[in-house]
């Protein structure tokens, strides 16, 4: 199967801070999706994205899909961006990386 | 509004005791699935739909059941269910073909058995 890897697994970050988070496959994907999950568990669809760029207020998201990576950036950091980051991949089926817990600190 | 919803949102009950959570969207989604969330491990997908009457098999199916009898609801059955499907479970649905249609989740359901 196809294997989906997410870097950093951690990040803390101080309000205000910019940070961008990887996520790496291993083959050609047909799209990408990046998720929030906030801290009450629910899963919060950001970008749908299998190429390009795309931005949407304070986070954008980057995929390169002939280098088989997707970057998610985020500026401005707020105490409400913490949470876990997924990025999904569709091979034919959803596979999850296992995401990057962020905690943003006021 | 365009939802998934899912009931209930927090269940506790005990192994053997049969049980069932429903799943509903208002989309016209051909596709829907299962997935369980446990630590470490990301989310991992139980069955899935593709349409009225299709289901199959995802990674981790076992001790799991589901039908679609209708293309809104697709309810996830737990038989029989043991300490280990102790977990979060989400239900998604996306256009056909799920390559170039986002997923939509609902907001999962918290699931303890003791």
């Amino acid at each position: 199967g196809i294997q989906v890897e997410q870097s950093p697994p951690d990040l803390i970050l101080q309000e205000g801070a910019n940070s961008t988070l990887r996520c790496n496959f291993s083959d050609s994907v047909n799209n990408l999706q990046w998720f929030h999950q906030n801290p009450w568990g629910q899963l919060i669809n950001l970008f749908y994205i299998p190429s390009g760029t795309k931005q949407n207020g304070r986070l954008s998201a980057t995929t390169v899909a002939t280098e088989r990576y997707s970057l998610l950036y985020i500026s401005s950091s707020q105490t409400t961006d913490s949470g876990v980051y997924f990025c999904a991949v569709d091979w034919g089926k959803l596979q999850f990386g296992a995401g990057t817990q962020v905690v943003v600190t006021p | 509004e365009a939802q998934v919803t899912q009931n209930p949102r927090y269940l506790i009950t005990v192994t053997g005791k049969k049980l069932t959570v429903t799943c509903s969207q208002n989309m016209n989604h051909e596709y829907m699935s299962w997935y369980r969330q446990d630590p470490g491990l990301g989310l991992r997908q139980i069955y899935y739909s593709m349409n009225v009457e299709v289901t199959d098999k995802g990674d981790v199916p076992e001790g799991y059941k589901v039908s679609r009898k209708e293309k809104r609801n697709f309810p996830l059955i737990l038989e029989s269910p043991s300490p280990n499907q102790t977990s979060l479970y989400f239900c998604a649905s996306s256009g056909f073909p799920i390559s170039y249609n986002e997923q939509f989740f609902g907001p999962g359901t918290r699931l303890t058995v003791l």
